[in-house]
């Protein structure tokens, strides 16, 4: 079975700083991948997502993903955030080959921005 | 695309009573899922429920703590049967369309 793993669980950045999540999951076949976002006191939304072709992904939100095969990583970046970042950040995976749709999230990595 | 609503968006509730959850989408889906949240947590899978067969639950759930029904394409439900306070969490439906959307969740808190 497949997992995630989210090496940062808490990140203090100040406003302008440049941020990257690390997200790297187990599975050797064909995988999509997904960055969700949960502010707080909101539900889930969808950040970015890969399915194939370009490894750099753009999302909403001036965030970007890339997806590097050779280390099973997806890590997220953003140049310049925000103080309205401040959120957990989810990193998911399922296993396309498989037939399987249902997604396997890490543990989340909760953001703080500071003023 | 896909909207999806839940009810109740929140409730709280007594040890040993049962809750069900209510999951609506705006489009015929085939594939839908029902994950928890708990506090301070990532998303767990609880079960698949495919329009037309059984709920496949994952490991650590079964059918007589979450009893699911998938009636037609555009709805399930979820039961949190025989409830403690272990199972105060979000729960969360989602549907794969080309990509996994979630609905906005359903706050429980068992006293």
């Amino acid at each position: 079975a497949q997992s995630v793993s989210q090496h940062n669980h808490h990140v203090i950045l100040s406003e302008a700083a440049s941020l990257e999540l690390g997200c790297n999951y187990s599975y050797g076949g064909t995988v999509n991948l997904f960055w969700y976002v949960q502010y707080p006191g909101q539900h889930l939304q969808l950040l970015l997502k890969y399915f194939s072709g370009d490894p750099l992904v753009k999302g909403i939100k001036g965030f970007e993903a890339e997806f590097i095969k050779s280390k099973f990583s997806f890590n997220l970046r953003k140049p310049s955030v925000q103080w309205s970042d401040t959120a957990e950040y989810f990193c998911a995976v399922n296993a396309w080959d498989t037939g399987r749709r249902a997604l396997t999230f890490g543990s989340g990595t909760r953001l703080q921005v500071q003023p | 695309s896909a909207v999806i609503s839940q009810k109740p968006s929140r409730d709280i509730c007594q040890r040993g009573t049962s809750l069900t959850i209510q999951c609506q989408v705006d489009s015929q889906v085939t594939m839908m899922f029902w994950y928890r949240q708990q506090p301070g947590q990532s998303l767990t899978l609880i079960a698949t429920a495919n329009q037309g067969s059984e709920a496949t639950y994952e490991s650590g759930f079964v059918i007589d703590k979450f009893p699911i029904s998938r009636p037609n394409l555009t709805f399930s439900t979820l039961t949190v049967s025989n409830m403690s306070p272990e199972d105060s969490s979000i729960y969360l439906c989602s549907v794969w369309v080309e990509t996994q959307y979630f609905g906005p969740g359903t706050r429980l808190l068992v006293l």
